[in-house]
């Protein structure tokens, strides 16, 4: 079975400062996808990025960018350039490719922005 | 841009209770999810549905639940006889393909008393 997991429950950024956030995950499978998902307050789910497992260049949304190391089973978010709005809960998230479709979900890392 | 909605954004409810929760996902998805997050912990997976059908559940959806699909907009989920541990945020999120990215609605908070 496939788990994701996040082992920073919480970081703290400065404004304006870059911030990594780790996931690893572990399949055994060749083909899947994976997410990140963010979670201010309100709780809505909001999609930051996706990443191919097959396209080996690292996906990159604005001030969004991930390290994909396929082979490490790695999956790290940054954020460059924090902002206050960026303050929210980070869930990584596997999906897999050929069979299973749901999404499963690490436990999340709290991230706070600080003025 | 198209986004997911649902009703009601916060559901009070006796335990033993029936509730439904109601989601309307982008229009020209197929693919519709439901997921629940109990507060504090992960997002779990409860059911995918396409073509009018099941396609996958998880353990936690099990005879208390169902999934409907009743006219071309709507997609709820029922919990026939809720019980406190049920009280959690649900998610619905839908793709338009499978291996699309799915999309999530604002969420249910539901509280079972």
């Amino acid at each position: 079975a496939q788990t994701v997991t996040q082992s920073q429950p919480e970081m703290s950024v400065q404004e304006a400062e870059t911030v990594t956030l780790s996931c690893t995950y572990d399949t055994s499978e060749s083909n899947y996808y994976l997410f990140w998902y963010k979670q201010p307050p309100s709780r809505q789910m909001i999609l930051v990025i996706r990443q191919e497992a097959y396209k080996q260049q690292n996906a990159t949304e604005n001030r969004f960018s991930v390290n994909f190391q396929k082979a490490a089973k790695s999956f790290s978010l940054k954020i460059s350039d924090s902002q206050l709005g960026d303050t929210a809960m980070y869930f990584c998230a596997f999906q897999n490719g050929d069979s299973s479709y749901k999404l499963i979900f690490g436990s999340g890392t709290r991230l706070l922005v600080r003025p | 841009e198209p986004e997911v909605t649902q009703t009601p954004s916060h559901q009070v409810t006796q335990m033993g209770q029936e509730v439904i929760l109601r989601c309307v996902p982008i229009s020209n998805h197929l693919y519709f999810y439901w997921y629940r997050q109990i507060l504090g912990q992960k997002v779990e997976f409860l059911v995918s549905f396409y073509n009018n059908e099941i396609s996958e559940k998880s353990e936690i959806f099990d005879d208390q639940f169902s999934v409907e699909r009743p006219d071309g907009s709507n997609f709820t989920l029922k919990i026939r006889s809720t019980k406190l541990e049920d009280s959690a945020m649900y998610f619905c999120a839908s793709s338009s393909d499978l291996t699309d990215t799915q999309y999530f609605g604002p969420g249910t908070r539901l509280t079972v008393l």
